[in-house]
């Protein structure tokens, strides 16, 4: 079974934050939070990933709540490349990757 | 340009008969990833490899096998065991101790079996 829970689509405006949330209520203390996307018929492309700590770099934005229990991925300015699967993996060090059916996201001009 | 290469993008073939699925990066990575996707799915690891001449199944091996004779490839082999093979095939690298601490995606190949 996967260890997060996302929803399974949302929608955003073109140049609009796009706010994607995962619960990961039942996360290890040495596992980190990972997120991919997946645009349609690609290969899953890395976004970012953190401990428990904020993270920030050039695609987007991580916020893990104190307890670690929940984390939302921010794309700042959405574009219509934006488009994607959404996936959030909890992993620990070492260990392999498990994907869920992630959060469809969806970019409208 | 360094990177995963997956080939063919897409093939076909009938029931019954082997099919190999080519998978090489020049990223000098150490661990090798295959991953099978169907429809509205996410990906289910099929068998992994952490050094050269070693391999683990996954989660879903029944009906594949892998070899990594290199340490630059890791061909997946869909035999005419697997049940269901029709689906898009991925595969990764991985380097312990890289910055980002991640997994690497080739573009895919997407089988079909008639």
């Amino acid at each position: 079974d996967a260890k997060t829970t996302q929803p399974p689509s949302m929608d955003c405006a073109e140049g609009r934050a796009a706010n994607l949330p995962c619960n990961h209520s039942t996360i290890s203390g040495n596992e980190y939070v990972y997120w991919y996307r997946q645009i349609h018929s690609q290969g899953p492309q890395y976004i970012i990933h953190g401990l428990k700590n904020n993270e920030t770099n050039e695609m987007a934005s991580l916020i893990i709540t104190e307890d670690r229990k929940s984390s939302t991925l921010i794309l700042p300015h959405a574009t219509l490349r934006d488009t994607a699967v959404y996936y959030c993996i909890v992993r620990a060090p070492y260990s392999t990757l498990t994907f869920g059916k992630g959060t469809m996201l969806l970019v409208s001009p | 340009d360094g990177g995963i290469t997956q080939s063919p993008k897409y093939l076909f073939r009938k029931e019954g008969q082997n099919v190999t699925l080519s998978c090489e990066q020049n990223l000098n990575h150490d661990a090798m990833y295959w991953y099978r996707q169907d429809p509205g799915q996410g990906l289910r690891l099929i068998y992994y490899s952490q050094i050269v001449n070693d391999f683990q199944k996954g989660d879903i091996a029944e009906g594949y096998s892998v070899s990594r004779e290199k340490k630059e490839s890791f061909p997946l082999t869909v035999t005419s065991a697997q049940k269901n093979p029709t689906a898009f095939y991925l595969c990764a690298s991985h380097s312990a101790g890289q910055v980002p601490d991640t997994q690497y995606f080739g573009p895919g190949t997407r089988l079909t079996v008639l």
